[in-house]
């Protein structure tokens, strides 16, 4: 079956400017959870949605934000960009919490200029 | 606050040398725990743990969980050079999304 697909794989963005980023979860999947990755800070949780709902917020500015649609595909987007937002943005999906596994996709490298 | 501290954070070892990784964890809900690898961009599972004190085992690879001292370790024999990578651990909790330590980026050298 077809694994998470997050798109764009890559992206350059201009300081100030927003960007969209997507992710398709796994068929069946209705939790997706969103990570930003810089090195040396590791994951960074940003939230989690389940059902269109967003059940968890990571500790972000209010620039970030996301959505689920009922096709259980979800997309984040920042607004006014910064350059230390420049990272690999990474979604994960899962069935649910707790003792489901989780799959990542293979993450959208933003960077910001 | 939840946390997960995973260390060292950085090794390098050669080919045939056995490394062990550590990961302690302080969250609530605890319902197990997941060990990924990281390579170029997305992180693959690796181990789910729920019980104490039951190895799981996947070729060179092992991991064990004691739940009451509250820490994970993933245990490496043989290395290749094909294992080196971040490697990342992560409770997964009841009702909420996973959190990361920040990692261990192992380095094999031939």
């Amino acid at each position: 079956k077809a694994g998470v697909t997050q798109t764009p794989r890559y992206l350059i963005k201009t300081r100030g400017q927003q960007v969209t980023l997507s992710c398709s979860p796994i068929s069946g999947h209705r939790s997706v959870s969103w990570y930003q990755q810089t090195p040396g800070q590791g994951l960074q949780f940003l939230f989690e949605y389940f059902s269109e709902t967003q059940r968890n917020k990571g500790n972000f500015p209010g620039r970030f934000s996301g959505r689920q649609f009922s096709n259980s595909r979800s997309e984040m987007n920042v607004s006014t960009l910064e350059l230390g937002d420049s990272a690999l943005y990474l979604c994960a999906s899962s069935l649910g919490t707790g003792f489901y596994g989780y799959t990542f996709g293979s993450g959208t490298r933003l960077t910001v200029v | 606050e939840d946390k997960v501290v995973q260390s060292p954070l950085s090794l390098v070892v050669h080919e045939g040398d056995t490394v062990t990784l550590n990961c302690s964890y302080e969250v609530t809900n605890f319902r197990s725990l997941l060990w990924y690898k990281q390579e170029k961009k997305a992180p693959t599972f690796l181990f789910m743990l729920t019980s104490s004190g039951i190895e799981k085992k996947s070729g060179r690879l092992s991991s064990i969980l004691d739940k009451k001292e509250l820490f994970s370790i993933l245990n490496i024999t043989a290395t290749q050079t094909g294992d080196s990578a971040i490697y990342l651990c992560a409770p997964n909790r009841a009702g909420t999304a996973l959190i990361f330590g920040k990692g261990t980026t192992l380095s094999v050298s031939s």
